[in-house]
Parts: C-alpha cells; structure tokens; sequence
C-alpha cells in the first residue's frame, strides 16, 4: 500500500532562516510526488512536481529514492510562506490512477 | 475558465440522515475525485469518476456513493451519516491524461454530523 509520512505536524522559522519540510514515503513503483500548499483561507493548490524539477517561490524539493524521501526546502523563508503543507503521491497505474495519497500536512509559521 | 465550485459550503446534519454534496469541475476537466478531509488530516481518497463511472475507490464504505453528469459535474452521497463523517470534503477536477499536477481543487464543504 503506498502511504506518505510527514513527521512534523508544525513547523516553525524566523524570517531569512532556511526551512526544510520532510517528506517519506512508500511506494512500490516508480514514485510520482507533489507538494501542495494551502495557504489561509484558500483552497489547495500544487506547489511543485518531482518530475519537473523546477523552483517554485524558492522552494525546490529531491527526490531521493534510497531514502524514500521527497523534503521540501527553501534557503530563505519568507512570512508569505506561512501555510499548511502537503506532501502527495500519485497512483500512475492500475485502478485508481490519478489517485493521490497525502501525508498529514505540516504547518510552517515564519516569524517576523 | 471557472474553477472548481462545491456547494453547499457548510452543513450540518443528524446521525442517521443522507446528505448530498455537489460539485461543478473546471472548464474541460472531464475527471473528477472525492476526498474527506478530517480535523487535523492530510485528505482522503474517497473516489474518482470518469465518463461518468466510478473507476477508483478508496477505503470507503458503500454508503459512500457518488455520480457524474455528462456535464462533468458531479454528487457526493452518503447514505446513514455517523458522527465520524463530519469532515471537509474536497472535489478535485482534472484533464485525462494529466496526473497530479493538473488538479484543481475546490474549496469544500464542511459537514457537521450532530
């Protein structure tokens, strides 16, 4: 069963502090995963993709397949990243696809 | 290009009673998924419909139904409501053949079983 763990429920940085948001997951496949972000009182909305590899807001995130793991980090927080995040993995196959499985989410609060 | 819409935003219902939650999908989304969101959880695959059949569930009971309209728009049912549903519940809309990356979430509705 594919399942994604986010360890910290709440996370908390002063601005200008590099934040790391972990993500494990299981898998027996060829993972794809997300993040998503919901800031206050707006819906959820995707953050980033593995595969595309690209830097969204300053935030990048690896997959690193030895370690199951797919962190989401940005050198330099900003207040504006205050948000609840979501760490996600796509069913690609079978029934189901285009299911996702998310992690319980970490709330970052960024500190003036 | 509308968004996703989900109506009604809140709702509060009674132990026992059915509920139906309604969801209209972005412009050319022609799949749509279900996801219970409780307190303090990340969301929760209920379903997915395409072409107006269900083809995905999760590890929901048969009271838990739904459907979708050759307009795309779709219904959540549940049937015998428990206290344990109360929950935000979250449509997702998306083009076939795009995965994760091509959602649109709606805002939800929150459920109150009492």
């Amino acid at each position: 069963a594919q399942r994604v763990t986010q360890p910290e429920k709440l996370l908390s940085v002063f601005k200008g502090a590099p934040v790391e948001l972990k993500c494990n997951y299981s898998y027996s496949g060829s993972p794809e995963l997300f993040w998503y972000v919901q800031y206050s009182r707006q819906r959820l909305q995707l953050l980033l993709r593995h595969i595309s590899r690209e830097s969204i807001k300053g935030f990048t995130a690896d997959l690193n397949k030895g370690e199951t793991s797919f962190h989401l980090k940005k050198p330099f927080a900003q207040e504006e990243d205050s948000a609840m995040y979501y760490c996600a993995l796509l069913n690609a196959g079978g029934t189901s696809y285009g299911k996702l499985t998310f992690g319980q989410g970490t709330i970052l609060t960024v500190h003036p | 290009e509308t968004g996703v819409t989900q109506s009604p935003t809140h709702l509060i219902k009674t132990r026992g009673q059915q509920v139906t939650l309604r969801c209209s999908s972005q412009s050319g989304h022609n799949t749509v998924s279900w996801y219970q969101q409780a307190l303090g959880q990340g969301p929760q695959f209920i379903f997915q419909y395409y072409r107006e059949e269900e083809n995905g569930r999760g590890n929901f009971p048969p009271r838990f139904s739904g459907l979708q309209f050759p307009n795309y728009s779709s219904e959540l049912n549940v049937n015998a409501l428990e206290l344990d549903d109360s929950a935000l519940y979250l449509c997702a809309s998306r083009a076939t053949g795009t995965g994760g990356e091509g959602y649109t979430f709606g805002s939800g509705t929150r459920l109150t079983v009492v």
